[in-house]
């Protein structure tokens, strides 16, 4: 079975500081991969997305940078985070493009002091 | 892209109550799902449904795609029920769901 894994879980960084979430898809290939980003309330943004090996695609200006340099890995970096970068990230995985169910990992709450 | 709004955006029951989630989208789909958010904010799939009904225990769910809207059924509420609800549509061989603003549920008990 298909397996999806996030880390660190939390992290607490100081203004200015770098950042690097990674995420990891077992039990599938060439899955599609997604970060988004909730901030306080309820919306998820979506930040990146990627259909295959060094593709991606981002869907909103930011201080935030993605890669991929595996199948299933998707990294989420910041070289100099700010405030506004705090949120609970999320990354997810889907199959396929016209019939995509997705399916989200556990997420990493950030705090940026 | 397609549009989606999910009502009503709180709701607060009795442990034991029935309830219905509406998700409305503005273009025709090929990729529906509902998910629960626990309070941990791990988002839980419940349903994959871009047409028809399904069941699961006390959730059931109906998408009615020539009317545009899908219907999330809670019946017997817990207080493990608990949490935010979103729907998330897609179309046109999209890779990307636009996500709804989500429903929080508070069960009482």
């Amino acid at each position: 079975s298909q397996t999806i894994h996030q880390w660190p879980a939390t992290l607490v960084q100081p203004v200015g500081s770098p950042l690097s979430l990674e995420c990891t898809v077992e039990g599938t290939s060439n899955p599609n991969l997604y970060w988004y980003r909730q901030a306080a309330g309820r919306g998820l943004q979506l930040l990146f997305y990627s259909i295959g090996i060094g593709q991606i695609s981002s869907e909103v200006p930011q201080n935030l940078s993605a890669s991929r340099p595996q199948d299933r890995q998707f990294i989420l970096s910041s070289k100099k985070l700010l405030l506004s970068d705090s949120g609970f990230y999320l990354c997810a995985w889907s199959v396929g493009k016209n019939y995509n169910e997705q399916f989200f990992g556990p997420g990493t709450r950030l705090t940026v002091l | 892209g397609i549009q989606v709004e999910q009502s009503p955006p709180d709701l607060i029951l009795q442990e034991g109550a029935n309830s219905t989630l509406r998700c409305n989208f503005s273009d025709s789909v090929n990729n529906l799902q509902w998910f629960h958010q626990n309070p941990w904010g791990q988002l839980i799939n419940l349903f994959y449904i871009p047409s028809g009904t399904k069941q699961n225990g006390r959730l059931s769910a109906t998408t009615v795609a020539t009317e545009r809207y899908s219907l999330l059924y809670i019946s017997s509420s817990q207080t493990t029920d608990s949490g935010v609800y979103f729907c998330a549509a897609s179309s046109g061989g999209s890779y990307i769901p636009t996500f709804g603003r989500g429903t929080s549920l508070i069960v009482h008990p």
